[in-house]
């Protein structure tokens, strides 16, 4: 089955940009996304990307897709520290549209 | 109104116990899911109901038992759990699974922390 990998952690600073990682293993990945958890929270879709797309920028958020190297990754522009959460990569695949999720990346923004 | 309503948010049990979580959906969905999240662990997904039938079972112990009355609700019910099974469960659902090519777009529930005594 599929795998989604990411870090566990990243920390930077107010103002700076954030740059989150994910790596998958199925090349016929049709869908990948991101998710975000806040505190106490469940999982809200922040993104999303469609395989025949190498980017997709939607306000502060940047997404990047490198299909050959099955590599998603998430740009946060100007993060601020309501930008503090946790950040779930996924990917659908299959019949179905499989989902599946990462660890998450727990995102740190210190003032 | 939130659109995915998890109940209880929190539920301490022992191993022995009987316990069951609840997930209500909103938004005319006809497919939910549990997932279970630990820390360091990617999201596992548990169980999977598309128009009230079970279509994913993800090699989930007996010891829980999920329940789908209609597309509204999910259940799932607890027994003789171990300490491992101390986690948060997160509910979810989204429009449609049967689609072969479409955005599968989630939404989640606040979760149930379980703790396992």
């Amino acid at each position: 089955g599929e795998d989604v990998e990411q870090s566990l952690f990243l920390s930077v600073r107010e103002g700076d940009s954030s740059v989150i990682n994910c790596t998958y293993t199925d090349s016929s990945s049709t869908y990948l996304y991101w998710y975000k958890q806040e505190p106490g929270a469940g999982l809200q879709l922040l993104t999303y990307i469609f395989s025949n797309m190498d980017m997709k920028q939607d306000q502060r958020l940047t997404v990047l897709l490198n299909k050959k190297d099955k590599h998603l990754s998430l740009r946060i522009a100007d993060t601020q520290t309501g930008d503090s959460a946790i950040y779930f990569c996924a990917a659908s695949s299959g019949g179905y549209q499989k989902v599946t999720f990462g660890t998450g990346t727990k995102l740190q923004v210190i003032p | 109104e939130t659109g995915v309503t998890q109940t209880p948010r929190h539920l301490v049990m022992g191993m022995t116990n009987k316990k069951s979580l609840k997930c209500e959906q909103h938004l005319g969905h006809n497919a939910m899911y549990w997932y279970k999240q630990s820390a360091k662990k990617p999201l596992e997904l548990m169980f999977v109901y598309n128009f009230k039938e079970q279509t994913e079972n993800n090699s989930v112990p007996s010891r829980f038992s999920p329940e789908c009355p209609n597309s509204s609700h999910l259940f799932l019910h607890l027994h003789t759990l171990q300490p491992e099974d101390s986690a948060l469960y997160l509910c979810a659902s989204s429009q449609d699974n049967k689609a072969r090519v479409a955005k599968n777009i989630q939404y989640f529930g606040a979760g149930t922390r379980l703790s396992v005594l």
